[in-house]
């Protein structure tokens, strides 16, 4: 069965600060997506980042970037002079294949507050 | 483009009664979603749709029945509510490319919170 754990429930920090957002994975099969979802205050899910199995380049995007390590089964999100607009939950997802569908696999969840 | 859109957006039942959600895209995507979300949980596939009159069992299907009747609309039915569905439902939607094992992100509406009394 495929798994997805975000270990820190709850992780608050002073603005300006790094902060780093950690998800593992469980999963046996060799071919799989795995993203990150942002849900603000207001309740929306926002799309942030899709990587597939084959690709282990680290990613940048402004402020966030993204930790790939197929040999640690660890995906991690690290937003870099945090903002207090970063103040949301986080999920870290994996997509189970077959049937056709994308059938996500959700983490707990990390609850991010960025302080003033 | 609407996207994703969810109906309604809050509602209230008591135990027993029966309600159904409605969720529409305008993406033309092929594939639909059912999630519900609970405190500490994340988020847990219900039911999903490859296709217009298909469905499938999702995680947590049990209690609920969906329906696919036309490729924009995706109906998740509560047919006897117990005070366990109290939660946030959210409908997604996504396509597949042409080549296999290539998704793209599953696009998510607004959510509906549902509690049962």
């Amino acid at each position: 069965a495929q798994k997805v754990t975000q270990a820190q429930t709850e992780i608050s920090v002073v603005e300006k600060e790094d902060v780093t957002l950690d998800c593992v994975y469980e999963t046996r099969d060799t071919t799989y997506y795995l993203f990150w979802y942002k849900q603000p205050p207001s309740g929306e899910l926002v799309f942030l980042i899709r990587r597939n199995s084959f690709d282990e380049q680290n990613e940048i995007s402004g402020r966030y970037s993204w930790n790939f390590q197929k040999s640690t089964s660890s995906f991690n999100f690290t937003i870099t002079a945090s903002q207090v607009v970063d103040s949301a939950v986080y999920f870290c997802a994996l997509s189970e294949a077959g049937g056709g569908a994308q059938k996500l696999v959700f983490g707990q969840g990390t609850r991010l507050t960025i302080n003033p | 483009n609407a996207g994703v859109t969810q109906t309604p957006k809050f509602r209230v039942l008591k135990t027993g009664q029966s309600m159904t959600l409605l969720c529409a895209q305008d993406m033309n995507h092929e594939y639909m979603y059912w999630y519900r979300q609970d405190p500490g949980m994340g988020l847990r596939l219900i039911h999903y749709s490859v296709g217009e009159g298909t469905t499938a069992k999702g995680e947590v299907p049990d209690g609920y029945n969906v329906s696919r009747l036309k490729k924009q609309n995706f109906l998740l039915g509560l047919e006897s509510a117990a005070p366990s569905q109290t939660s946030v439902y959210f409908c997604a939607s996504s396509y597949e490319r042409e080549y296999s094992y290539s998704w793209d992100e599953q696009y998510f509406g607004p959510g509906t919170r549902l509690t049962v009394t």
